[in-house]
This record gives structure tokens, sequence and C-alpha cells, in this order.
């Protein structure tokens, strides 16, 4: 497809679980960036990544947080010992080149993540 | 502290008539705004965008309007339409390569 894809698309875990989500960027595309949404809440970021840079980290709430991106290709949330508070749509967002005037994003469909 | 502020959490407006959709920014760091829209269970979808070395941009039935010194940004459509329906993100990058995002609006458009 030529968008950016998330699996799964749902998941329910048990609190004290690790989880992992997937994301595909959009081909070509050398920035990937993790945003989650809470309910009834704007886009959190994250993290973000730029071809082979260092990830921005800046936005990970806690060390059960971590993601990982191979190349230019899939992206890996993951999150363990889930929290209910962890419980959030988490999205994943690809553009050609970071920041500048042309910083637009290609949003993913979204994982919604229940912690129970 | 939020950065991007968007304190009408809903709108509903008349067919054929004008949204108005606002967005207020505490960050002079920022340097470009876009608006996103996003329709239930699905990725929000780029609108339109402005730099900040402008003041208006226009697309069709979707104009930007920018005012810098008052830190306010407002997305303005005409006419609205029901397809128009759905929750409006206003967001802003600066130095920093992320979006930094609103809480959103829920824009209903009556037929």
């Amino acid at each position: 497809g030529a968008g950016v894809s998330q699996s799964p698309s749902n998941k329910v875990t048990e609190k004290g679980k690790d989880v992992e989500l997937r994301c595909d960027p959009i081909s070509g595309h050398t920035a990937l960036y993790w945003y989650r949404q809470r309910l009834g809440q704007g886009l959190e970021f994250l993290i973000y990544f730029q071809g082979n840079s260092a990830p921005d980290k800046s936005g990970l709430p806690s060390d059960r947080f971590s993601a990982e991106r191979t190349g230019e290709s899939v992206s890996t949330l993951t999150i363990q010992r889930t929290q209910q508070e962890d419980s959030a749509v988490y999205l994943c967002a690809s553009s050609l080149v970071a920041g500048g005037y042309y910083n637009e994003q290609f949003f993913g469909p979204g994982t919604r993540l229940t912690v129970l | 502290d939020q950065q991007v502020k968007q304190n009408s959490p809903s709108l509903s407006v008349q067919e054929g008539r004008i949204s108005i959709l606002n967005c207020d920014y505490t960050n002079s760091m920022f340097d470009y705004f876009l608006w996103y829209k996003k329709y239930p269970a699905e990725g929000p979808t780029f609108l339109i965008s402005i730099s900040s070395i402008k003041d208006k941009n226009e697309d069709g039935r979707f104009t930007v309007f920018l005012n810098k010194s008052a830190k306010h940004l407002s997305l303005h459509i005409v006419p609205s339409q029901p397809g128009d329906s759905a929750v409006y993100f206003c967001a802003a990058s600066g130095s920093a390569r992320q979006l930094t995002f609103g809480s959103g609006t829920q824009l209903t458009v009556l037929p």
C-alpha cells in the first residue's frame, strides 16, 4: 500500500504484560514519529527517528517505553510492564524530510491499546 | 503546559455556512503551522499549512490565517459541507522536528 500502516489495529492486554506495536512507514520517507492520543486529548509526541541519526526520545513518558527502527524501514514501539494509564491510541507518522517548511507528516490508522 | 490550545472542543455549523476553527499557541519559536483532519478510527490527514512568513494560505474551500503578534491561527471552511464533519487538530513545528498538537475541535456540519 501507499500509506503508513500499523499493526495490530487493536490490542487488549493485562496490566504488567509487555506489548509491541509495529509501524510500516511510506517507502522513501526518512523520518518516522510515534505519538499517542489518550481519550479526549490531543496527540502527544513520543519519539522521532531521522535516517541513521540518534532518535529524539524526549517525549517518552517513562523508561518502560522504547522504540527501534532499522534503517529507514519498519519501527517497533515496545511498552514493558503496561499500566492502565498506557491505554491510548498509538499513532505512527512518516515524512519525506524532517523539519523545515515541509514537515507534512502522514499518519497511520493507529493501534488502540487497552490495558485491563 | 499546553503550547498549542484549541479552546473549543466542539462546533456546529449549518451546511453552506462558514466554519471557523481557532487555535492559540504560546511558543514564539514555532515557525510552521498545520491543520489536520481526523475521522473516527483513522489517522489524522493533512489539510493545509502555513509558514510564519505568511499571514494567509488558501486551498480551495480552506483558508488558514496566522496572526503572529496574537499567536493565533484560524481555519476557515467555506462553504461547509456535511463531509467536513470530523475532528480538526491544529499543530505547530519549530526547530524540534516533532509536531505539537492541540486537543482538537469536533466540527459537525448540519445538513
